[in-house]
């Protein structure tokens, strides 16, 4: 069965980075692409871009900043957010979710189950 | 501030039909047919109801029905049972984007 599994939850200090991953399995990992969306506390969902696993070509949200970075390990049917320079907003759930196509946005059938990354002095 | 308005809040007793809203613009909800919904319960992952307009993902009872008029989508839920209390997000695809609406909160009463 498709599943994606997230890594743990982090507590980070301001100015330090953090990677999260999620691992794919039960389906062609290159097949379809991997969306990030993230959930500050209290509040709704925001979808900050996708990632192309079959060429590793990202298209980040309007407005995101170059402190967030997609990427993937086909090898290992990982893909990764990496957050750099962390501030005290970055705060929130990051979750990955699986697309139904590979080329596009369409919509998203599978989550991962979410990753907590708190920023805190 | 969204790009895909929502009402904050609907509510409906068991039984009953509700239908929540999500406005866009010419350039997301009017302009594409992928205009998807989420189903979020406290603490737990998303969960896509509604796909392209209209189309419901396997699994999802036929209570769950999508519409669009304009640059109008809707959600509307038949037949209300407790476990549809939840927060709900529209999301629609724009060129090279996508965007959520700021999410309505579903009360069964």
């Amino acid at each position: 069965q498709v599943q994606l599994v997230q890594s743990g939850s982090e507590l980070k200090k301001p100015g330090a980075s953090v990677n999260v991953s999620c691992k794919a399995s039960g389906y062609t990992f290159t097949a379809y692409a991997i969306n990030w969306v993230r959930q500050a506390p209290g509040q709704g969902l925001e979808w900050m871009g996708w990632i192309n696993t079959n060429t590793g070509k990202s298209t980040y949200a309007p407005g995101l900043t170059g402190r967030f970075v997609f990427s993937v390990d086909t090898s290992v049917s990982t893909a990764f957010l990496q957050i750099s320079s962390l501030q005290a907003e970055d705060t929130a759930v990051y979750y990955c979710a699986k697309d139904v196509q590979y080329d596009t946005i369409r919509y998203w059938n599978y989550w991962g189950q979410g990753t907590l990354v708190t920023v805190s002095s | 501030q969204s790009a895909l308005t929502q009402p904050r809040s609907v509510s409906g007793s068991p039984g009953q039909s509700v239908t929540i809203s999500c406005t866009g613009t010419n350039s997301n909800i009017g302009d594409y047919d992928y205009v998807s919904w989420y189903q979020q319960h406290p603490g737990n992952a998303p969960k896509a109801v509604i796909y392209d307009v209209t189309k419901r993902p396997p699994g999802v009872p036929d209570r769950f029905s999508g519409s669009k008029s304009g640059n109008t989508a809707s959600l509307t839920i038949s037949g209300l049972q407790a476990e549809d209390e939840a927060n709900y997000y529209c999301c629609s695809y724009a060129g090279r984007y996508s965007s959520f609406g700021g999410g309505t909160k579903l009360t069964v009463l």
